[in-house]
């Protein structure tokens, strides 16, 4: 256990649906963060958060709008995907943004018809 | 963007034996490397972070060594088990990064009794 879980864990959806992610971490970090890994692709930083604040925006289209109410939680809104958007998105959350090592939560299992 | 390069992409290792890998990252501008071991359906687990060049650091049976001048890091595992099987990550952190880390491909370490 990394102190990082993540719901659903698999979620299959159509490309006109909305769905959202949840990311919610018990280890008092104040940096949270959303990686995406396709197949046989090394992961991908999508959205950085520091304190609530949104600090980097890894060139993601605008169908993917993430949400940080608070330190411990953080959320992926999905509207209108592409079947590309297919894969496992990673929530992880450090203490810090600096050299800390992140934490990172088991995953969601995106698929898109 | 950052090349980051882990060979080989997998490999076969038979119980009891030890065996190494590579991580290769950008000489210039570094600040850290972080080294993961990611087995199937769970969380990405964090095994090192590693800043200073010479550096080498171990956690029981795996160990992992850093040259910042050439732009490589090993990591070993000695008397390889079954439960040491998953995929192994890199990832390389610059200074301006800022939490922001560039991921290699993983290898994958399959372990047979």
């Amino acid at each position: 256990e990394t102190g990082v879980t993540q719901t659903p864990r698999h979620l299959v959806m159509g490309m006109t649906n909305k769905k959202s992610l949840k990311c919610e971490q018990h280890l008092g970090h104040n940096a949270m963060y959303w990686y995406k890994q396709s197949a046989k692709k090394p992961l991908e930083l999508m959205f950085v958060y520091n304190f609530k604040e949104q600090t980097e925006n890894n060139s993601v289209p605008s169908r993917f709008s993430p949400e940080c109410p608070n330190s411990s939680h953080l959320f992926l809104h999905l509207h209108t995907l592409q079947p590309e958007d297919s894969a496992l998105y990673l929530c992880a959350s450090s203490r810090e943004r600096s050299s800390e090592t992140q934490y990172f939560g088991p995953g969601t299992r995106l698929l898109v018809l | 963007i950052l090349n980051v390069e882990q060979s080989p992409q997998s490999l076969h290792v038979q119980e009891g034996d030890s065996t190494n890998f590579t991580c290769s990252f950008p000489s210039s501008n570094f600040y850290a490397l972080h080294w993961y071991r990611w087995e199937t359906a769970k969380s990405p687990e964090a095994l090192f972070v590693m800043t200073l060049n010479g550096d080498e650091k171990k956690k029981g049976r795996i160990s992992a060594t850093l040259n910042t001048k050439e732009g490589y890091s090993y990591l070993y595992i000695k008397g390889s088990q079954p439960e040491d099987s998953a995929t192994y990550l890199c990832a390389f952190q610059s200074p301006d990064s800022w939490g922001k880390l560039q991921f290699g491909a993983g290898t994958q370490v399959v372990v047979t009794p």
